[in-house]
């Protein structure tokens, strides 16, 4: 299995809802990944998980609010987002180490409309 | 921040011809860099990467030059085919944990 998993592909919710973006890998990696991408933008780092610990946090505002339950798994929960939340939100998967390849690997992302 | 930018947004290429997209960034500790492409509705894939001790590497079809003095990357796609249509992003890192990624470059192929 060489993929990452997101789930749901797409999300509307409202500015009141709670709702959680599910990400899975079982390529052995031990970090994973969130990342924001606006329209026709590069992807924006979010959270960096290593060894299901958050190392790495780049000042998202606390409606994110990220969870690691295992070396596969990866949420990311959302709270009383805003409308310029709506983006593509992408998971990714990597080795933690230096090794000879530890570029991402990316899922497809969640399109996620706050209205 | 880093700063990962590319010198152009938007390229078309005939079909069968080459394409080349550059991309300057301004970390020169960064020591691994990827470019990926990124289709309508679907995540970056990997496509070629480079270490810092290498000037270029091949894929199938694709190359990838680093220039440390000028902190210049490039990536060139031989014989451009219409399923090349996507947008490329080179990314950087020197940690292994943290890519930045740059403005990206819309390539269009027209058949």
């Amino acid at each position: 299995d060489t993929e990452v998993t997101q789930t749901p592909k797409h999300l509307v919710m409202g500015m009141t809802n709670k709702k959680s973006l599910k990400c899975e890998q079982h390529m052995g990696h031990r970090a994973m990944y969130w990342y924001k991408q606006k329209a026709k933008k590069p992807p924006e780092l979010m959270f960096v998980y290593s060894y299901e610990k958050l190392s790495i946090n780049e000042s998202v505002p606390s409606r994110f609010s990220p969870e690691c339950p295992n070396s596969s798994l990866l949420n990311l929960h959302l709270h009383a987002l805003q409308p310029e939340d709506s983006a593509l939100y992408l998971c990714a998967s990597s080795r933690p180490d230096r090794t000879s390849n530890y570029g991402y690997t990316f899922g497809s992302g969640t399109r996620l409309t706050v209205v | 921040g880093e700063s990962v930018g590319l010198h152009l947004p938007t390229l078309s290429v005939q079909e069968g011809d080459n394409s080349i997209i550059n991309c300057a960034y301004s970390n020169s500790a960064s020591d691994y860099f990827i470019w990926y492409k990124q289709e309508s509705g679907k995540g970056p894939q990997f496509i070629i990467d480079i270490r810092s001790n290498m000037d270029k590497r091949q894929g199938q079809r694709v190359t990838v030059l680093l220039n440390k003095t000028v902190k210049h990357l490039s990536l060139q796609i031989a014989a451009t085919q219409p399923g090349d249509s996507a947008v490329y992003f080179c990314a950087e890192t020197n940690t292994g944990n943290q890519f930045y990624f740059g403005t990206g470059t819309s390539l269009t192929v027209i058949p």
